[in-house]
């Protein structure tokens, strides 16, 4: 059974950074393109960034590049979302997903920024 | 940018009824690389639909993807009451993937 367990999300101001950690398993990590989609509240889903399977090509929306970096560590099975530069509007649940047509999804981790 | 709009925004019928829902793409998604998900309050998003008409494991035959091109149609034959939910499209034939803003489908 496939299971994505996302990681590091919480209550951080505006300016500051944070990093989210997916940890993956029962599935094989270095075969799958992997993203971070998110949610604000209330409102609808947003594609945030995605990874090639070895790390070589990511794509970012365009309100996160140069803040937002996608990253993956094959050896540890784990995906990763340096946040930096924070602001209000980057308020959501972030969810760590599989692939392209998403049939894997986390739970989705809490991020509020906010003074 | 592909950008995707949905219509309705809101759709308002009974049980047992037949649901129509709309994506219009902004420019060609090739390969139909569009699928469609359901969401409820609380729940992370769950594949209905990939490749415009493939329906996902376990998901039940009432539920259908059709169209190709600029324009996608997702069809739930008759609603049941766990059909309640929102409904987002998305395609991923090009970079940024993209999704549209969602379609409810609520109690009438």
């Amino acid at each position: 059974e496939v299971h994505l367990v996302e990681s590091g999300g919480g209550l951080v101001q505006p300016g500051g950074s944070l990093r989210l950690s997916c940890a993956a398993s029962g599935f094989t990590f270095t075969n799958s393109w992997m993203a971070w989609v998110r949610q604000a509240p209330g409102k609808g889903l947003e594609w945030v960034a995605n990874i090639k399977k070895d790390g070589s090509e990511t794509y970012y929306v365009d309100s996160v590049k140069g803040r937002f970096t996608i990253s993956r560590d094959n050896a540890k099975n784990s995906l990763y979302l340096q946040m930096n530069t924070l602001r209000a509007e980057d308020t959501a649940v972030y969810y760590c997903a599989r692939g392209f047509g998403i049939v894997d999804w986390g739970q989705g981790t809490l991020v509020t920024v906010s003074s | 940018e592909i950008v995707l709009t949905q219509s309705p925004a809101t759709l308002s019928l009974s049980p047992g009824e037949r649901a129509t829902l709309s994506c219009r793409a902004s420019q060609n998604v090739l390969s139909n690389f569009l699928a469609w998900y359901q969401q409820k309050p609380g729940q992370a998003p769950r594949l209905l639909i990939s490749g415009a008409f493939i329906r996902a494991t376990g998901i039940p035959d009432r539920f259908s993807g059709s169209g190709s091109g600029t324009d996608f149609t997702l069809t739930i034959s008759r609603l049941e009451p766990e059909d309640f939910a929102v409904y987002y499209c998305q395609q991923y034939a090009m970079a940024p993937v993209t999704f549209g803003g969602g379609t409810k489908v609520e109690i009438k």
